[in-house]
């Protein structure tokens, strides 16, 4: 086990186009984590699951945005018809559910959105 | 609302010199604070976090419920320090972590 991964590490795309990226956490961790990050900000949590299940998502989160993990293992994150404001570093991170609270986090996909 | 406040983008000191990173938090119950560090072209991985109450390359943060705060302190900085520092916190029960807007500690020789 590599740790987690994401996929891919870099996209371009132009406005209007949908984009979907991969995670594939650890593979004792049942909680999967979606973050966004935008220069100058910490990560910014979007949505996670315990399972298959899709146990919270923020607020902020606009309906653009979908989340899928459907087998309880990896996961993708959908961006639909992007916009300027959706480019920003995703970042996945898994953890347990057993113990104390602590994120693995992956390299993260770097969106551009032109 | 739960919030995580690091007052200083850039904190930028001598080698040798003492370090401290300021963190404080909002929250109504009792918290988990934890500081992550991202390293050059890096992951973010966890530094500590308040409850193991250990050191972690020389750095500590004792946790202080009176003034809600959760600073990140060195005796001596070291260069291999230089890196993007976030505070961050999570509710006893809760399985999310919110982070603070980070701060870039730099290292001068």
């Amino acid at each position: 086990d590599t740790g987690v991964s994401q996929d891919p590490r870099h996209k371009i795309t132009k406005r209007g186009q949908n984009v979907t990226f991969r995670c594939d956490p650890i593979s004792e961790h049942n909680r999967l984590y979606w973050y966004r990050q935008t220069l100058g900000q910490g990560p910014e949590f979007l949505t996670y699951f315990q399972n298959e299940a899709q146990l919270e998502k923020s607020r902020l989160l606009s309906d653009r945005f979908s989340a899928e993990r459907p087998k309880g293992s990896f996961s993708t994150l959908e961006i639909q018809r992007t916009e300027q404001g959706d480019s920003a570093m995703y970042l996945c991170a898994s953890s347990s559910d057993r113990g104390q609270l602590s994120y693995t986090f992956g390299s993260g996909t770097r969106l551009t959105v032109v | 609302a739960q919030r995580v406040t690091q007052p200083e983008k850039l904190l930028s000191v001598f080698k040798g010199a003492p370090v401290e990173l300021k963190c404080n938090y909002s929250y109504s119950g009792s918290p988990e604070l934890f500081w992550y560090v991202q390293y050059s072209r890096q992951r973010l991985q966890l530094l500590l976090r308040h409850i193991s109450r250990e050191s972690i390359k020389g750095f500590t943060a004792d946790l202080n419920k009176g003034e809600t705060s959760f600073h990140l302190k060195k005796p001596f900085a070291q260069e291999e320090d230089s890196a993007m520092y976030y505070c961050a916190l999570s509710s006893s029960s809760a399985s999310k972590i919110i982070f603070g807007s980070g701060t870039r500690l730099s290292i001068r020789p």
